[in-house]
């Protein structure tokens, strides 16, 4: 059981540029989410989904977008990457409870310059 | 809308010290509560949770009672180890909040040998 698979683990990126943050789950989880970890302000919200083919905004989701066309997968694209996107992403995945846990991914740390 | 307002750190202990952190909520309905713990260089993973009043948490030496009265849920631990150096994240899910998690902004606790 891998759990959640993020990648890269590390990227540089120019101003301007666009990618493409990867995410994979194999728990059959239906909820999945996006957060942004800054200092000294915790895990901001960026997207998430509910279920294959439903997405929702966030705290913080400008300048990203999000699909899910499986349950397994939630990729987060950056569309013209900013200097203020520098951050630790991180992906998690929990089943659609109040109750249970998130399970996280090691996190995506991004730079742009 | 719900939100989650943390002890802010570093916190800096010796070893064999007690350890609180302070962690108090604001959330419509009956939130469930949770502690994730991130250390270095991974992503987060589930300390301990509880899911109604006067529930307590515990794991690996550490407890957090839910009190619905004073809308908080403290982390304690007795006698501190250097392995539990890590950053340690307070945070909520409600139904009224479409489950999503609410974090605090985290803290930072060091524990020196």
């Amino acid at each position: 059981n891998a759990g959640v698979t993020q990648t890269p683990k590390f990227q540089v990126l120019k101003t301007g540029q666009s990618m493409t943050l990867q995410c994979a789950q194999d728990m059959n989880h239906e909820y999945m989410s996006w957060y942004r970890q800054d200092p000294g302000m915790g895990l901001r919200l960026i997207h998430y989904s509910v279920g294959a083919g439903i997405t929702d905004q966030g705290e913080v989701p400008n300048g990203y977008n999000v699909s899910r066309s499986t349950t397994e997968d939630f990729p987060l694209r950056l569309l013209s990457a900013a200097p203020s996107q520098t951050s630790v992403y991180f992906c998690a995945s929990r089943d659609g409870t109040v109750n249970t846990e998130a399970f996280f991914g090691q996190g995506t740390r991004l730079t742009v310059v | 809308g719900n939100s989650v307002t943390q002890m802010e750190g570093p916190v800096t202990l010796s070893e064999e010290a007690f350890l609180t952190i302070n962690c108090t909520y604001t959330a419509t309905g009956y939130p469930s509560l949770f502690w994730y713990v991130q250390y270095p260089g991974e992503g987060l993973q589930l300390l301990l949770k509880a899911t109604k009043a006067d529930d307590k948490g515990s794991n690996k030496g550490f407890e957090a009672t839910y009190r619905k009265e004073t809308t908080s849920f403290h982390l304690e631990k007795g006698s501190v180890q250097v392995s539990d150096s890590a950053v340690y994240f307070c945070a909520l899910s409600s139904r009224s909040n479409d489950y999503k998690l609410s974090f605090g902004a985290g803290t930072t606790v060091t524990v020196r040998a």
